[in-house]
């Protein structure tokens, strides 16, 4: 069945960087984008970046755009998030989504990863 | 990044109507997306292009649209229903932002 597969948990010092991968199956993959978003504790959704092979684009929330980067590997059908200078409030669970062509919904999610960002 | 409003809490008994709205200056031209949020697990896409329902979402389950103002309405709410719920949509460059999510209590 179509599913998204991430990567597990991560513990990482203030100031490291943190590389989590979303691998896909059960669907075409080049036909389809990669999101990512976010839940920090106790606050709501907030969306990262993404990643359109099919359009060949790539955007970025304005806030994250000097530290965050996101790819896709279509030879293993998988989206990595790279995100750097890590900080205390980039705690949260990250997780990756699909999107369709020309569509700005999400409607396949992968599990999420918990990324702990402490001293 | 574009702000998109909703309400912290809605609160209704089993078998009422709950409806959560979402605020955004740019709803009236562009879709509205909705998702319910359950602790400990990914969110799951309820609505899209403002009314339409995803497979294996229940009918109770609708959305709908007036001007600058997205509806989400859960019609015979159900214990189950219990969650956050988010609206989404872009702004005129296409990126999405969410609204702050609304926690809505069947009880």
């Amino acid at each position: 069945q179509e599913q998204l597969v991430q990567s597990g948990a991560e513990v990482k010092m203030p100031g490291a960087s943190v590389k989590i991968s979303c691998k896909a199956s059960g669907y075409r993959f080049a036909s389809y984008g990669v999101s990512w978003m976010r839940q920090a504790p106790g606050q709501g959704l907030e969306w990262l970046g993404w990643n359109s092979f099919y359009q060949g684009q790539t955007h970025y929330a304005p806030n994250l755009r000097d530290r965050l980067t996101v790819t896709t590997d279509m030879s293993t059908s998988t989206a990595h998030l790279e995100l750097r200078n890590l900080r205390s409030d980039d705690t949260a669970v990250y997780f990756c989504a699909r999107f369709g062509s020309g569509r700005f919904y999400f409607d396949l999610w992968g599990q999420g990863t918990l990324v702990t960002v402490s001293s | 990044s574009y702000e998109l409003t909703q309400p912290p809490s809605v609160s209704v008994s089993p078998g009422q109507t709950a409806r959560i709205t979402c605020s955004g200056h740019l709803l009236s031209q562009i879709f509205a997306y909705w998702y319910q949020k359950k602790s400990g697990q990914a969110p799951t896409l309820v609505i899209y292009e403002d009314s339409n329902r995803p497979p294996g979402i229940p009918e109770r389950f609708s959305g709908s649209k007036s001007g600058t103002v997205a509806t989400l309405t859960i019609n015979g709410a159900q214990v189950e229903d219990e969650a956050d719920y988010y609206c989404c949509s872009t702004d005129r460059s296409g990126l999405p932002s969410f609204g702050g999510g609304t926690k809505v209590t069947v009880l």
